[in-house]
């Protein structure tokens, strides 16, 4: 399978600061990018997904103003996490899918805890 | 709505079979995944069916009825690591992945 990087692993932040979190394609050429956030003991809940050569597409309730997704080309996409809050803390986990849609191929998430 | 259903918990023994059942009900399909989550970890990819029938690797089978909007994930000779959530997504018409709220397994010796 591919191998999708994510950086930091995790990041510990004061209310108020943003964090930037990037999930990179380490071997193929992602076209559709997917950000997850999971609270403990919960399922995936899809924020967004960004398309090649288009905006991202938020899911509602995610607001696209505090969470900024740029897919800045096909191997890299980050999201900040503008003016943190302490409810805000949760496990993030981006994931790529190929052209062909019969695998997502995930990153090993990031742990943010906001203070 | 769409709709993803498998059970919350399952325990079963070192050694055994456990099967972990998934209905859905979701605008279109293109198709449905199995994932392994271990706490504190992403997902892990363990199959893919898009076609009715049983789809064999290794110690895991998956089993897909279109009709029935069904699907089991079926792991043989259990071993302690296997213990985890087990999350079942199906692809809608738009490509979206519809994920269920996953399955815990308890593996007990």
């Amino acid at each position: 399978g591919a191998v999708v990087s994510q950086h930091p692993s995790w990041v510990i932040c004061k209310s108020g600061t943003s964090v930037k979190i990037e999930c990179r394609s380490l071997d193929f050429q992602a076209t559709t990018m997917f950000w997850y956030r999971q609270f403990p003991k919960q399922s995936l809940m899809l924020m967004a997904t960004s398309n090649e050569g288009s905006k991202a597409t938020y899911e509602q309730g995610v607001e696209k103003d505090k969470f900024l997704i740029n897919h800045a080309s096909l191997t890299l996409s980050t999201l900040t996490v503008t003016s943190a809050h302490p409810e805000d803390s949760s496990f993030y986990i981006c994931s790529l899918a190929p052209r062909d849609y019969n695998e997502q191929f995930f990153g090993p998430g990031t742990r943010l805890t906001v203070l | 709505g769409q709709n993803i259903d498998q059970p919350t918990e399952m325990t079963a023994t070192e050694g055994a079979i456990v099967q972990i059942n998934c209905t859905y009900q979701t605008s279109g399909f293109n198709g449905l995944f199995w994932y392994q989550q271990h706490a504190g970890e992403a997902p892990t990819f363990l199959s893919y069916n898009v076609l009715d029938g049983l789809e064999e690797k290794g110690r895991f089978s998956s089993f897909l009825s279109r009709s029935k909007g069904y699907s089991y994930l079926l792991l043989k000779e259990l071993q302690m690591k296997d213990s985890a959530s087990y999350l079942c997504a199906v692809l809608d018409s738009n490509y979206q992945l519809i994920w269920g709220a996953g399955t815990k397994l308890i593996i007990k010796p």
